[in-house]
């Protein structure tokens, strides 16, 4: 039973390009939450999707992020137009169901910007 | 506030010896407590949790406490070792499933 996985591990950009991250939950999970943490810091919640719904996105910035989580395929989350500050580990996590239930978690993008 | 308030920011303890890490939370209504251990570069793991309708848990050498009325959890950790040491996070869950984090606790055991 593989883990959470993301791709790529580390990802480096220049600003004003776009960077896609993406996210395959746990099999049989269907819930998935991404993280930004940044050097030496805690997590930041950004968003909670479940399969084609966006359930929660008010830790997202309102400009250039979006994300994903399609029927088929991965969760993507997306950054437009990328600035130096974009610069962090953006984890994602995912849990079988809403509530009160564990969230594993992946091991992490590292995304650079140039 | 906002955020759930983690001490200390780091903690040196000697190998064999106890470290307590303690977090404040404000949403009365959350009900989930979960301690993440980061190891550098590596994924948050989670390593013990606690619900609201107990006041303690315990896994081998690890043990959560929570006090409902003052809104405090905290992390025990006894006869540390050498592989403890790293980030420890505390979080709350909220009534809206979001996961809100602490700053986090460096733990250092010094040999």
């Amino acid at each position: 039973n593989a883990g959470v996985m993301q791709n790529p591990r580390h990802l480096v950009r220049r600003r004003g390009q776009e960077a896609r991250l993406r996210c395959s939950p746990m099999k049989g999970h269907s819930h998935v939450y991404w993280y930004r943490q940044l050097p030496e810091e805690g997590l930041k919640f950004m968003v909670y999707l479940q399969k084609e719904n966006i359930i929660d996105e008010s830790g997202m910035p309102k400009e250039r992020f979006s994300a994903e989580f399609p029927k088929e395929g991965p969760s993507i989350l997306r950054i437009q137009q990328v600035v130096r500050g974009d610069s962090a580990a953006y984890f994602c996590a995912s849990s079988p169901r809403k509530g009160n239930y564990e969230q594993y978690f992946g091991p992490g993008t590292r995304l650079t910007v140039t | 506030g906002e955020n759930v308030e983690q001490h200390p920011s780091t903690l040196s303890v000697q190998e064999g010896d106890s470290a307590v890490i303690k977090c404040t939370y404000s949403d009365s209504a959350s009900n989930y407590f979960p301690w993440y251990k980061q190891e550098l570069g590596k994924r948050p793991q989670l390593i013990i949790d606690i619900r609201s309708n107990v006041g303690e848990k315990k896994d081998q050498r690890i043990a959560v406490t929570l006090n409902k009325t003052a809104k405090h959890f905290s992390l025990h950790i006894t006869e540390t070792q050498p592989e403890d040491s790293a980030v420890y996070f505390c979080a709350e869950k909220r009534s809206n499933y979001q996961l809100i984090w602490g700053a986090g606790t460096k733990l250092i055991i010094k040999p």
